[in-house]
């Protein structure tokens, strides 16, 4: 079985600068991948990124990076230059592979960007 | 805005009643998955389709069913509808291929029961 945890359930952050959501995961399977999708008050899952557990480089997208430490079983999500419309719901999800798609999501952190 | 399409926008339903949900999927995309999201919680997976057969579904029970079309879209069946069911139900469209590609996810019907 595969759970992802993110523990912090809301974040207030001042534009401009840099946010850093954390997720925790745990799964037995070897191979695995991580996502981070952002849900507007609208509702849709807007991809972020992507990290396979056999990349050895981080992932980046844009202001997007992700830190992946895979002996901690980590995968935070940095946004740099925060802008106001990032504020919005963060979800942290993993699957066993890319195109799977069974994704098990975390319970999400809230991100207000402050002017 | 994504290709996918979610019908109704907003439901209420009774206790007891059975409900359809309607997913159109992305334009080539072949597969598509349900999730059910209960407020300020994170999406459960519900099942996926692909190629019009069920493939892979998480934890719920038999009154949940789908179904998926030859042009790919799909719907979500609930029967005997539950206070607990309500939820945003999102949908996601994909296409399964040896190559990285990307899910879209429709907005999301809003089902609430009472």
């Amino acid at each position: 079985a595969q759970k992802i945890t993110q523990t912090q359930p809301g974040m207030f952050v001042q534009e401009k600068e840099a946010v850093t959501l954390d997720c925790t995961y745990d799964t037995s399977d070897q191979s695995y991948g991580l996502f981070w999708y952002k849900q507007p008050s609208s509702g849709e899952m807007i991809f972020l990124i992507y990290q396979g557990s056999y990349d050895e480089q981080n992932a980046t997208e844009g202001r997007y990076s992700l830190n992946f430490q895979k002996a901690r079983k980590s995968a935070n999500l940095v946004i740099s230059a925060s802008q106001l419309g990032d504020s919005a719901m963060y979800f942290c999800a993993m699957s066993k592979r890319r195109n799977d798609y069974k994704l098990s999501f975390g319970a999400g952190t809230t991100v207000t960007v402050r002017a | 805005e994504t290709g996918v399409t979610q019908s109704p926008t907003h439901l209420i339903k009774t206790r007891g009643q059975q409900v359809t949900l309607r997913c159109s999927s992305q334009s080539g995309h072949n597969t598509v998955s349900w999730y059910q999201q209960a407020l300020g919680q994170g999406p459960q997976f519900i099942f996926q389709y692909y190629r019009e057969e069920e493939n892979g579904r998480g934890n719920f029970p038999p009154r949940f069913s789908g179904l998926q079309f030859p042009n790919y879209s799909s719907e979500l069946n609930v029967n005997a509808l539950e206070l607990d069911d309500s939820a945003l139900y999102l949908c996601a469209s994909s296409l399964k291929t040896d190559m990285n590609t990307e899910a879209f996810f429709g907005q999301g019907t809003r089902l609430t029961v009472v």
